[in-house]
């Protein structure tokens, strides 16, 4: 059974820093691998999408890799900002049809 | 623009009562899930649906149901509500016809089950 993890579970940077956020999951047969943002009390906002025959994926500030053979991803946020702070999910789409297994999200808290 | 809608936004119910929670998407998606969100356990799948008349079952499917006669909704049934299912109710649809089956989420449905 695929499972994915999402380490660290909680994580507190001051303004301005760059965020590394880190995703794992234990079989390489993905579809694709999608990163999503959720504030508190709110829906999930899609962030990027990674299919499994590319490397990276960039919009804005935000870039995510895949290393399909190693079993990661790495979604970067560069020169955070308190709005950025959110919990920020990995889900792994297991076939063609778009079934999701998601990680249990890092909570980010950018202090000003 | 296309979305997704869910209703009711909160709920509080009584043990043993039939619920129904609404999803309606805008994109005209083919595919529609139901996920259910609770601390310590993330994100974990419901039901599904691949197209109109089409339902599988999800990860934690007892005591839920879905029925899918057209494009735009999957409403979630709870045949007969248990505290256990005081959950966090999520809806989302993807599309899977370019290959790319991107998965778009609805604003969530808080229930309690008392």
């Amino acid at each position: 059974k695929q499972e994915v993890t999402q380490i660290p579970a909680a994580l507190s940077v001051p303004e301005g820093e760059n965020l590394v956020l880190n995703c794992s999951f234990t079989d390489s047969a993905i579809y694709n691998l999608q990163w999503f943002r959720q504030d508190p009390g709110k829906g999930l906002t899609s962030l990027l999408l990674i299919q499994s025959s590319q490397r990276e994926q960039t919009s804005g500030r935000l870039n995510a890799s895949l290393d399909k053979s190693s079993g990661r991803s790495t979604l970067y946020i560069a020169a955070s900002q308190p709005g950025d702070s959110a919990t920020y999910l990995c889900a792994v789409n297991l076939d063609s049809w778009g079934k999701l297994q998601f990680g249990a999200g890092t909570q980010v808290v950018v202090t000003p | 623009d296309a979305e997704i809608t869910q209703s009711p936004r909160h709920k509080i119910t009584e043990t043993g009562r039939q619920v129904t929670l609404a999803c309606h998407q805008t994109w005209n998606h083919n595919n529609m899930f139901w996920y259910r969100q609770d601390l310590g356990h993330g994100l974990r799948l419901i039901h599904y649906s691949y197209g109109v008349q089409d339902t599988n079952k999800g990860e934690v499917s007892d005591g839920y149901s879905v029925s899918r006669s057209n494009t735009e909704d999957l409403p979630l049934t709870l045949e007969s509500a248990a505290s256990s299912q005081t959950s966090v109710y999520f809806c989302a649809s993807s599309e899977s016809k370019s290959g790319v089956n991107e998965q778009f989420f609805g604003p969530g449905t808080r229930l309690t089950v008392l």
